[in-house]
């Protein structure tokens, strides 16, 4: 079967960094995606990673390691605004996302 | 406007009525899909369609129909709502290239209730 995992729920302090975990188990993979979603509203395009290794974009990174099944996104000088859920997806062969559960981020000041 | 609307922003619905949710996109995009995301759960796929004139199922697709008669509206229709369907609703839609980078936005959900 194909599966998502990531943390249900992760408290980080304003300012501060946080990592947030994802493993996969998919048939095929064709990229690997994370959004972002605030409460009530729609999931938004964070990042993309096809390649082993780090992308970064301005106060967020990915990172993928596709022989592990294993990916981060990493989020620096943490910001209020940044308490949402984070969506980890792959893209599996056919192209189509397989969706993890979210992990709930709250930031405290 | 730029994006994707959907219609209702919410319902309230009794079972075994018919409901059809809305979804229109103005990016000429050729691929839309339907997700259905529950509490605890991932966003599953209902039904998508790569381009005009074709449907697919999803891992979901029991009790739900589509229909793209054109680039721009997917509707999905609940023909005999059940509790169970109680959900939030979203349509996303991707330039459908095939590509990997075919990144998917979605529109702002609805949120349905069957009582």
């Amino acid at each position: 079967g194909q599966n998502i995992d990531q943390p249900t729920e992760m408290t980080a302090t304003e300012g501060a960094i946080v990592q947030i975990n994802c493993t996969y188990q998919t048939s095929g993979f064709n990229g690997l995606f994370w959004y972002q979603q605030h409460a009530g509203e729609a999931p938004t395009f964070l990042s993309y990673n096809v390649l082993d290794g780090l992308e970064e974009k301005g106060r967020f990174s990915s990172f993928l390691s596709r022989s592990k099944g294993y990916s981060y996104l990493l989020l620096k000088e943490l910001q209020m605004k940044d308490s949402a859920s984070y969506l980890c997806a792959v893209s599996d062969s056919n192209y189509q996302l397989i969706w993890g559960a979210g992990t709930k981020l709250i930031i405290k000041p | 406007i730029a994006g994707i609307t959907q219609a209702p922003t919410s319902q309230i619905l009794a079972a075994g009525r018919r409901m059809t949710l809305r979804c229109t996109q103005d990016m000429r995009h050729n691929a839309m899909y339907w997700y259905r995301q529950d509490l605890g759960l991932g966003l599953r796929l209902i039904h998508y369609s790569n381009t005009a004139g074709t449907t697919g199922k999803g891992e979901v697709p029991d009790g739900y129909s589509v229909s793209r008669a054109n680039t721009d509206d997917f509707p999905l229709t609940l023909a005999s709502a059940v509790p169970s369907q109680t959900s939030v609703y979203f349509c996303a839609s991707s330039d459908g290239s095939g590509s990997p980078t075919d990144t998917q936005y979605f529109g702002p959900g609805t949120r349905l209730t069957v009582l």
